[in-house]
């Protein structure tokens, strides 16, 4: 059972228009939700992070939205850049537990 | 910067072969991950470590064995290589308080022929 979902495998946005990539989830017990960005042939990187008590976080370009009520996250990235393009993964974790557990990723591609 | 290491970027070996991934962080992080990604499945946890010697298993811990003997160190071993081990291993480690964040190694491309 797939507790975390990214149900769009891919994504292609120009250059300079807005990304928005989105996650589900079923556990209501998830408590704190993260972004990770993925080149090929490296490990992912931190993005961006949020807490179930916000709904809203902001960093730079990348905004993440918590709903709460519908299980549902999403990444916005304004304005979308050619190095913006890779998969990107959004996690989540229960309060206390060390494990988060990764959707299947959105392959974003930013057409120049 | 948090750096976390692994042995190899890429590696091939054949079927019944034994394997070791290692795995090196320099932060002191107390929780370590061992992961591996395929097309469409996403990151799927195999092994995590909270402490050393300590170790629970995750998702997919069938066919894999863990070892970790020093903070710093987390080992991952195919214990007789198959072929649908064929993946991208990725190693992770985290802080024991706060949130919990992952930082991830580069990976290790494992080709089981």
């Amino acid at each position: 059972d797939q507790q975390v979902k990214q149900n769009s495998p891919s994504l292609s946005v120009q250059e300079g228009r807005i990304s928005i990539l989105n996650c589900d989830y079923t556990n209501s017990m998830f408590d704190y939700f993260l972004w990770y960005k993925k080149y090929p042939a490296e490990g992912p990187t931190f993005l961006i992070s949020i807490s179930s008590i916000k709904d809203k976080n902001e960093d730079g370009r990348f905004t993440v939205f918590l709903n709460k009520s519908a299980k549902h996250l999403s990444l916005h990235i304004v304005p979308s850049q050619p190095g913006d393009s890779a998969v990107y993964f959004c996690a989540a974790s229960v309060a206390g537990t060390y494990k988060y557990i990764f959707g299947t990723g959105t392959r974003l591609k930013v057409l120049a | 910067d948090v750096k976390v290491t692994q042995s190899s970027r890429y590696l091939v070996k054949r079927t019944g072969e034994k394997v070791f991934l290692e795995c090196v962080q320099d932060m002191d992080h107390e929780n370590m991950f061992w992961y591996r990604q395929d097309p469409g499945l996403g990151l799927r946890l195999i092994y995590f470590s909270y402490d050393v010697k300590m170790k629970e298993k995750g998702d997919i811990p069938e066919g894999y064995s863990v070892s970790r003997e020093k903070k710093e160190r987390f080992s991952l071993i195919l214990e007789s290589a198959s072929t649908n081990q064929t993946s991208m291993y990725l190693c992770a480690s985290s802080t024991g308080t706060g949130t919990y964040e992952q930082y991830f190694g580069p990976g290790t491309r494992l080709t089981v022929t």
